[in-house]
């Protein structure tokens, strides 16, 4: 079975840093473009941030370039979103999605709170 | 970066209506459109893809057409389980954009 777990998320100060991931199982990882969709309470979808599969192309939204960076280990098949500078309007539900048809297949989600 | 439009926002239907929801894009995509149905507390669920092509185990009452840059899903007769808002999105280029979303609420 295909699936997607993100972990990671929690309260961070504005300013601080977290780095949330994406455990991939079920296909084969690094065939696969992946992204990062955010959601913030009460909002529509946003999307973050793609990688190739090979993780040699990576892809921002204007809203955060410059202070995330998205990657990915194809030997553990995990991708990472590390995120600096964290602002309050970065509160949000963090989906991971695999990128095939549009984006097939999404995780449940993790919690980042960005608030003092 | 292509802007995605929804309309509505937000529409009332009963049990067994036909429902449209229309979406255009800024500019040219293609094909490149997929639908993705969202109910509360949960992940995004994919429907569409290519903007006519049904996403494995996604009930036939769903279906997507296109014309240049308008695009639509319609639901041919509401079930009890659609009730939930539905999101179109691009993915001819990066950034993927999404439509800021159609709730379909109980009449």
């Amino acid at each position: 079975e295909v699936q997607l777990l993100e972990s990671g998320g929690g309260l961070v100060q504005p300013g601080g840093s977290l780095r949330v991931s994406c455990a991939a199982s079920g296909f084969t990882f690094s065939t696969y473009a992946m992204n990062w969709v955010r959601q913030a309470p009460g909002k529509g979808l946003e999307w973050v941030s793609g990688i190739s599969g090979s993780g040699g192309s990576t892809y921002y939204a204007d809203s955060v370039k410059g202070r995330f960076t998205i990657s990915r280990d194809n030997s553990k098949n995990i991708m990472y979103l590390q995120m600096n500078s964290l602002r309050a309007e970065d509160t949000a539900i963090y989906y991971c999605a695999k990128d095939w048809n549009g984006m097939d297949v999404w995780g449940k989600g993790t919690t980042v709170t960005v608030s003092s | 970066d292509v802007q995605m439009t929804q309309s509505p926002s937000s529409l009332s239907a009963s049990v067994g209506d036909r429902v449209t929801i229309s979406c255009r894009a800024s500019q040219g995509i293609s094909i490149w459109l997929a639908w993705y149905q969202q109910k509360p507390e949960k992940a995004p669920k994919a429907l569409i893809y290519a903007a006519t092509s049904l996403q494995s185990g996604v009930p036939s009452r769903f279906s997507g057409t296109v014309s240049g840059t308008d695009f639509t899903l319609t639901i041919s007769s509401l079930q009890p389980e659609d009730f939930a808002t539905y999101y179109c999105q691009q993915y001819n280029t990066y950034p993927r954009t999404f439509g800021p979303g159609t709730r379909v609420d109980m009449k």
